[in-house]
């Protein structure tokens, strides 16, 4: 398996613009996290799912946040519209039961 | 609110000396604590996870010790190596199987 692969790298957007994360998560596991990582609040646990379902989302700063898992190999991260202080890595992990496995994160500026 | 803490931000030491970071959590009894290493421009790596009922595990230079009593987690690397810089966190499930992490210790090893 190639691990957990996530899209776009980078992604660098003018405010207001709507953006779209994208992850691909290991074949298998049923929960998939997404997190956000900044330098002063660190990784934060944004919205996760178990089995395509979301089961938590108290970590979604605001309603211009959304994030659907329409099927088991596939989620998204939705802002709209974005912010200058929505600047930061964005990191999709999947796991099956102990262990995490991260993608390579998403850099995202919002200038 | 349960947390999990990494006290230490930067933790600077010789090469060939151990290492050791620290891991509290309070309101909460996780059933096993996790430890993942980051390095720049990636994403989080799994290396160690230790039960409730495990005093201490190892693995190669690494060595993790879990105390309930002081609800803390010790994570050392003997013989340190300038290759062991990196952030190091560490992480629980909470409620809802939740994956949160600590704000992460960044050690560099001097040669």
């Amino acid at each position: 398996d190639a691990g957990v692969i996530q899209s776009p790298r980078h992604e660098v957007t003018e405010m207001g613009q709507e953006v779209t994360l994208r992850c691909k998560p290991i074949s298998g596991h049923d929960y998939l996290f997404w997190y956000r990582q900044t330098m002063m609040r660190g990784l934060e646990l944004l919205i996760y799912f178990n089995n395509n379902v979301p089961i938590d989302d108290s970590g979604m700063p605001e309603d211009r946040f959304s994030a659907k898992m329409p099927n088991a190999s596939f989620s998204t991260l939705k802002i709209q519209p974005s912010e200058p202080r929505d600047s930061a890595v964005y990191f999709c992990a999947s796991h099956t039961g102990t262990e995490a496995f991260f993608g390579q994160g998403t850099r995202l500026t919002v200038v | 609110s349960q947390k999990i803490e990494q006290n230490s931000e930067a933790l600077n030491i010789q090469e060939g000396k151990t290492a050791t970071l620290t891991c509290n959590y309070t309101n909460y009894s996780p059933a096993y604590l996790q430890w993942y290493r980051q390095d720049p421009g990636r994403g989080p790596v799994f290396l160690l996870l230790i039960r409730e009922n495990e005093k201490e595990k190892r693995k190669e230079r690494l060595k993790v010790t879990f105390d309930t009593t002081l609800k803390q987690s010790l994570f050392h690397i003997t013989a340190s190596q300038p290759a062991d810089s990196a952030t190091y966190l560490c992480a629980s499930h909470t409620g809802r199987r939740a994956l949160t992490f600590g704000s992460g210790t960044r050690l560099q090893v001097q040669p």
